[in-house]
């Protein structure tokens, strides 16, 4: 876990409607991630933050924007929501300290239903 | 692109085997690969991290191996038990610094007691 928090845990949403997911951590880990777990897809990255207000695209980045005002917090967005958009979402970090492995570390996923 | 394939995707043994879960990678030019844990309707538990210049790392009942040239990596996991019983995923970073993962679909696991 190493302390990453993700809020909501669930949430079910209709058509076109705006959804934030909140990512926090208290470990001081400079990269923040998101991704979207989907059966027969796999894991697959959505955006990143390489530091604050810092971010870049990932694979998967259409329909879906974030912000990163300070270290602790990563939100995504999905400015109208759709059925597509329905999946799992997984934050992770990375990049503690000086000479770090990268090694990523994931948060507990939010559960989203677009109806 | 980077693609991550895992073999087999499901697999069911009885307790106290040994097995291997096997991942291949399409580009040998890593900075790391990982295996992860992912118990139903949980997150993902990191499990061994390999650098791209090691060859091997172990913890516990676990050893991991890596083989960049051939672009493969497999996880052993020795004496299973039944509490092994999870989904098995391998990912690569493909850059250092802040680039993100490329996942495998994973390796269903069900050891039977």
């Amino acid at each position: 876990d190493a302390g990453i928090t993700q809020s909501p845990r669930h949430k079910v949403t209709e058509t076109g409607t705006p959804v934030t997911l909140r990512c926090h951590q208290t470990e001081n880990h400079r990269y923040m991630y998101w991704y979207r777990q989907d059966p027969g897809h796999g894991l697959r990255l959505i955006h990143y933050s390489y530091g604050v207000k810092d971010t870049d695209k990932g694979e998967v980045s259409d329909g879906y924007s974030v912000s990163r005002s300070k270290t602790e917090d990563f939100l995504l967005t999905l400015e109208s929501a759709t059925s597509s958009q329905t999946s799992v979402y997984f934050c992770a970090i990375s990049g503690r300290g000086t000479g770090s492995s990268y090694e990523q570390y994931f948060g507990p996923g939010t559960r989203l239903t677009v109806t | 692109k980077q693609e991550v394939t895992q073999i087999p995707a499901a697999l069911s043994v009885p307790e106290g085997e040994n097995l291997v879960l096997n991942c291949s990678f399409t580009d040998s030019a890593i900075y790391n690969l990982q295996w992860f844990r992912q118990d139903p309707g949980k997150g993902l538990t990191s499990l061994l991290l390999i650098q791209s210049s090691q060859r091997e790392q172990t913890s516990g009942r676990l050893n991991a191996s890596l083989d960049k040239s051939s672009g493969r990596s497999t996880l052993y996991i020795a004496a299973s038990q039944p509490g092994d019983s999870a989904t098995y995923l391998c990912a690569v970073k493909s850059g250092g610094g802040a680039d993100g993962l490329t996942f495998g679909k994973g390796t269903h696991l069900i050891i039977q007691p």
